[in-house]
């Protein structure tokens, strides 16, 4: 049973516009929320990350947004860049014990 | 500080046999946590160690068991390989659970 979901598995995007990734979540009880970026061969990379007493969270050009009404979480990247391009797990906890992630969403900023 | 480092990097076990593989942290960091990553599946954890004891596990049969060291180091194990243990396996240090930090992966191949 797939706790947490990311149903784009792929994303198109110019570079220098907006990047919208995407991340649904259906248990109530997660309280911390993590997005990660991945290369091809190495380990995923920690990005950004925000808790649920708050609804938004920025770090120069990535913004986390969470709606814990729709269970909902999304990662934006302004302006994207070509170096951008990489593979984003949003991943959820509770209680910072286990962490469920999402089956990712391969991002491609054309130049 | 030097990061999470795992070996092997790569593997090619034959079905039946078992297999070992290793992820040293990041000095400092005592919880270690191993995850299974497949094409379509996301991440999908296996287990957490903290101070040489299994503090969380996953949904992953018997067969894969892993330990911790008194020096944080972790080891795990897989026996009687299956065609479908074929995967990247990741390790993640962390400090305070919430931030993990990941090793490059051990990619197995059985055949």
């Amino acid at each position: 049973d797939q706790q947490v979901k990311q149903n784009s598995p792929s994303l198109s995007v110019q570079e220098g516009r907006i990047s919208i990734l995407n991340c649904d979540y259906t248990n109530s009880m997660f309280d911390y929320f993590l997005w990660y970026k991945k290369y091809p061969a190495e380990g995923p990379t920690f990005l950004i990350s925000i808790s649920s007493i708050k609804d938004k969270n920025e770090d120069g050009r990535f913004t986390v947004f969470l709606n814990k009404s729709a269970k909902h979480l999304s990662l934006h990247i302004v302006p994207s860049q070509p170096g951008d391009s990489a593979v984003y797990f949003c991943a959820a906890s509770e209680g910072g014990n286990q962490f469920y992630f999402g089956t990712g969403t391969s991002l491609t900023v054309i130049p | 500080k030097a990061g999470v480092t795992q070996t092997p990097r790569y593997l090619i076990k034959t079905r039946g046999q078992q297999v070992t593989l290793s992820c040293s942290p990041i000095s400092g960091h005592r919880s270690v946590s191993w995850y299974q990553q497949t094409p379509g599946q996301g991440l999908q954890f296996l287990f957490e160690y903290f101070s040489e004891t299994q503090r969380n596990k996953g949904n992953f049969p018997g067969r894969f068991s892993g330990r911790q060291f008194s020096n944080s180091r972790s080891e795990m194990n897989v026996s009687t390989l299956e065609l479908g243990d074929s995967a990247l396996y990741l390790c993640a240090s962390s400090q305070n659970s919430y931030e993990q930090y990941f090793g490059p992966g051990t990619r197995l191949t059985v055949t």
